[in-house]
């Protein structure tokens, strides 16, 4: 167990819906990072967080935004989804800058 | 580019043959280095990680990983595999003014009774 809670495990929905993908980094830790892991493009890191500011943007589509509030959990959202978008989608966490990140065990999202 | 790449996507061993999974980078600065293993619908674990001193670092498992900067490799070896070792295994990087870790694109291990 690292200690990083991802929910939720599972979603299914349809093209054009939006989601929230939530996430509660360890204990202590300021940054969080959100990663996408896909057949065809491996693990894409798309935005990081560091104590409620954003820190650092990856792949990130403009469907996609997220935040990390003054209790330091995440959410991520995902809007006017697309088939393409059906992924695992993986929070992280560290305790500071070029450390190590922790995982969640990750949501898998299925857009139909 | 900085970058990461893992060579090989698919490795296959014996049951208790030496594994060797290949990690190169490409740098100007010194990186910190990783290596992580997914097992089947689970999250990422942290096997180990280079950041400075020595250059051949120890981890869980059994895994141990060599930073050569004159090959601009990372090697993770483990002598003998087990059939719990069969997983996918990223080699990941970290840069100095990029905060977020970089990932190879993952070698799948096959460890055959």
């Amino acid at each position: 167990d690292s200690g990083v809670t991802q929910t939720p495990k599972h979603l299914i929905t349809a093209t054009g819906q939006r989601v929230t993908l939530r996430c509660s980094p360890r204990s202590g830790d300021l940054s969080v990072y959100w990663y996408q892991q896909s057949l065809d493009q491996g693990l894409q890191f798309l935005i990081q967080y560091y104590n409620g500011e954003e820190r650092a943007k990856g792949n990130i589509l403009e469907r996609f935004s997220a935040q990390q509030f003054p209790d330091l959990h995440s959410e991520l959202n995902l809007s006017s989804l697309e088939l393409g978008d059906s992924a695992l989608y993986f929070c992280a966490s560290s305790p500071k800058v070029r450390a190590e990140a922790f995982f969640g065990q990750g949501t898998r999202l299925t857009v139909v | 580019a900085q970058s990461v790449t893992q060579l090989g996507s698919h490795v296959s061993v014996s049951e208790g043959a030496l594994v060797l999974l290949r990690c190169n980078y490409s740098s100007s600065v010194p990186p910190y280095l990783f290596w992580y293993v997914q097992y089947p619908n689970q999250g990422l674990q942290l096997l180990l990680k280079y950041t400075t001193g020595a250059t051949l670092v120890k981890g869980i498992n059994g895994f141990e990983a060599e930073f050569k900067k004159s090959e601009t490799s990372f090697h993770l070896t483990k002598p003998s595999a087990h059939m719990s070792d069969a997983a996918e295994y990223f080699c990941a990087v970290s840069y100095t003014g990029r905060r977020a870790l970089t990932f190879g694109s993952g070698t799948r291990l096959q460890v055959q009774p």
